[in-house]
């Protein structure tokens, strides 16, 4: 059950603002949006999220459709730090929201 | 701020031999979880503790695995009679009180099962 749908990879150059797409049709409302990164041999690592209002922080802005049921993650003036599998998942509001469940995500690639 | 300290880094076992994987939580953080990532199934949920108190173990295979967190600057995951199929990367991350899917995670543990 694919609860969210990301393309597998993605290309940009240094300098460049990316755009990750994620897809969640069948999005609940009591549901948010989260998105980590992943670095080879590295654990994973909390972006941003949101439930239904865009949102910013030092990392990115991630923008979310006003229907909910597609989001997409900007990072702004990519370098090469920023090439990691980026993940986006569904996390209900409370309960066992701390059961974090990742699939392939996206392979962002960064070039000079 | 050293972040989670997980060791070792990597770790070979034969099959049927144990295996004990530690992380240290960052400091003054009272929530723990353990998982496991492989290419396969992805990131999947283990075990959880709270102040040092088993929560959820709903991920744990119910044989040969076990979790313990016997003060709250350590906890060990072990595997009894290890095999192939648990071979993976076992992730910990740790969490302060408030939102527990904002997690911080360590580098992991590569397990590799001959």
């Amino acid at each position: 059950d694919a609860k969210t749908t990301q393309p597998d990879s993605m290309e940009s150059t240094e300098g460049e603002t990316v755009h990750l797409p994620c897809s969640h049709a069948t999005i609940s409302g009591n549901e948010y949006i989260y998105w980590y990164r992943q670095v080879p041999l590295q654990g994973p690592e909390y972006v941003t999220h949101g439930l239904q209002q865009n949102t910013t922080n030092s990392m990115a802005f991630l923008a979310i459709a006003s229907d909910r049921k597609s989001s997409t993650l900007i990072l702004p003036h990519v370098s090469l730090r920023d090439a990691a599998v980026y993940h986006c998942i569904r996390v209900p509001s409370g309960g066992s929201n701390y059961k974090l469940t990742f699939g392939k995500g996206t392979l962002l690639t960064v070039t000079p | 701020n050293a972040g989670v300290i997980q060791t070792p880094r990597h770790k070979v076992t034969g099959k049927g031999q144990e295996a004990t994987l530690w992380c240290e939580p960052i400091s003054g953080h009272s929530a723990v979880f353990w998982y496991r990532q492989t290419i396969v199934q992805g990131l999947e949920f283990l075990t959880y503790f709270r102040n040092q108190a088993p929560i959820d173990d709903s991920g744990m295979p119910k044989e040969r695995f076990s979790a313990q967190m016997p003060n709250q600057s350590h906890s060990t995951l072990k595997i009894q009679s290890t095999q192939p199929q648990d071979s993976a990367v076992y992730l910990c991350a740790s969490r302060t009180r408030g939102n527990y899917a904002e997690q911080f995670f360590g580098p992991g543990t590569r397990l590799t099962v001959l």
